[in-house]
């Protein structure tokens, strides 16, 4: 069974400090892609890395995605409270598409 | 463009009774997803079309779970006869590709309890 845990499952920090959640397998997938999902609302896509290695930012938001294609990383620099909520990983090989539980994210103010 | 649509937003059911969910995705996407969320996890695919075909519906419930999408386009998922634990968030995504890396566009989701 293929599968993507996600760590920590939940991490409350305040404004302006920086954190790092993380999505691993033992599987090698072809691409991995980070969303982000608010109360009451579907999942957004962030970013998608498909090259081993591969580090994208986008704003304060670094992703890296594993030299073996297994792992990727989320780093947040100076989190505000507009960042909160629910970090998903997705990922997809073999014609499967898997999820992980997600992180949950609060920024308190 | 207009973003997929899902309806009702909000259904209360009691159990052992039936339910509908309605989803229409962006125009001219061929891959249709149904996911069922529960609270705060991550979520669980219950069926992929491409087109009006299905792709893989390995994690849906066939014994009280069905879904079609007629025409390729709109799509229903069906609960028949509702169980307490399917109380979830039964959220529709789009995709144009069915392969991995394309990106998923979803609706706002369907907050079931059944009761």
């Amino acid at each position: 069974t293929q599968l993507l845990e996600q760590s920590p499952q939940f991490l409350s920090i305040q404004e302006g400090e920086n954190l790092t959640v993380y999505c691993n397998s033992s599987s090698v997938f072809s691409s991995l892609q980070w969303y982000r999902q608010e109360p009451g609302e579907g999942p957004v896509l962030l970013v998608t890395v498909v090259t081993g290695g591969e580090v994208k930012k986008l704003k304060r938001l670094t992703f890296q995605f594993g030299d073996a294609r297994k792992d990727s990383s989320l780093h947040i620099t100076a989190a505000q409270p507009g960042d909160t909520g629910l970090y998903l990983c997705n990922a997809g090989n073999n014609r499967k598409l898997i999820w992980g539980l997600g992180t949950s994210l609060a920024v308190n103010p | 463009e207009a973003g997929v649509a899902q309806s009702p937003r909000y259904k209360i059911i009691e159990k052992r009774q039936s339910v509908a969910f309605w989803c229409n995705p962006i125009s001219g996407h061929a891959t249709l997803y149904w996911y069922q969320q529960i609270l705060g996890q991550g979520p669980k695919l219950l069926i992929q079309f491409q087109n009006n075909g299905v792709v893989d519906d390995s994690q849906l419930p066939k014994d009280r779970f069905s879904a079609e999408r007629l025409k390729g386009v709109d799509s229903t998922l069906k609960i028949q006869p509702a169980k307490l634990e399917d109380s979830a968030v039964y959220l529709c995504a789009s995709s144009k590709g069915r392969a991995w890396g394309y990106e998923q566009y979803f609706g706002p989701g369907t907050r079931l309890t059944v009761t």
